[in-house]
């Protein structure tokens, strides 16, 4: 079974910090996505990459996954209290089946 | 379109009673599954589906039925409800096997009594 590990589990930042956070992984994976979740809400696909080092930018998030693909972190510059929410990542294995890690929890304080 | 939808939103009911979640997505996609979420757990796979007619199950089948008569439709059925399927379930599609953008319904909340 291919697990996924994110860390730290929760995280609280005031408002113009950065910060960020890990997903890691024993095993190969042919591409990672990170999703974030409102609550009362389904995940919405923030990203997904898929070669071993490369670096994607969304506005003010940076998603990097490590050079042997086992390993993913994002990091979120100047925080704002709308990045609150559960940013979970899910790597995608055999028969394009995704395993999701537990996620982490980030809220954002004005 | 409406994306993916699933109803009811949230449903409570006794050990042993037999409900079906419905889930319909209006994109013409062909991969569809069903998820539940628990405190801690994070998503697991319960069914998925690579078009119609064709079903397999995921990490936590047990308990669960699924079917996919159209492209449409990917009803999730609970035939004895316990008190362990208490949780929130999300269904998803994305256009087939091969595309990675997956979209999730808004979800329903279980609770078994």
């Amino acid at each position: 079974t291919q697990l996924l590990e994110q860390s730290p589990q929760f995280l609280s930042i005031q408002e113009g910090e950065n910060l960020t956070v890990y997903c890691n992984s024993s095993s190969v994976f042919s591409s990672l996505q990170w999703y974030r979740q409102e609550p009362g809400e389904g995940p919405v696909l923030l990203v997904t990459v898929v070669t071993g080092g490369e670096v994607k930018k969304l506005k003010r998030l940076t998603f990097q996954f490590g050079d042997a693909r086992k390993d993913s972190s994002l990091h979120i510059t100047a925080a704002q209290p709308g990045d609150t929410g559960l940013y979970l990542c899910a790597g995608v294995g055999a028969n394009s089946k995704l395993t999701f890690g537990k996620g982490i929890t980030l809220s954002v304080r004005p | 379109n409406a994306g993916v939808t699933q109803t009811p939103k949230f449903q409570v009911l006794k050990t042993g009673q037999s409900m079906t979640l419905q889930c319909a997505q209006d994109m013409n996609h062909e991969y569809m599954s069903w998820y539940r979420q628990d405190p801690g757990m994070g998503l697991r796979l319960i069914h998925y589906s690579v078009g119609a007619g064709i079903t397999d199950q995921g990490e936590v089948p047990n308990g669960y039925n699924v079917s996919r008569s159209t492209t449409e439709d990917f009803p999730l059925r609970l035939l004895s409800a316990a008190p362990s399927q208490t949780s929130v379930y999300f269904c998803a599609s994305r256009l087939d096997w091969s595309t990675d953008t997956q979209y999730f319904g808004p979800g329903t909340r279980l609770t078994v009594l």
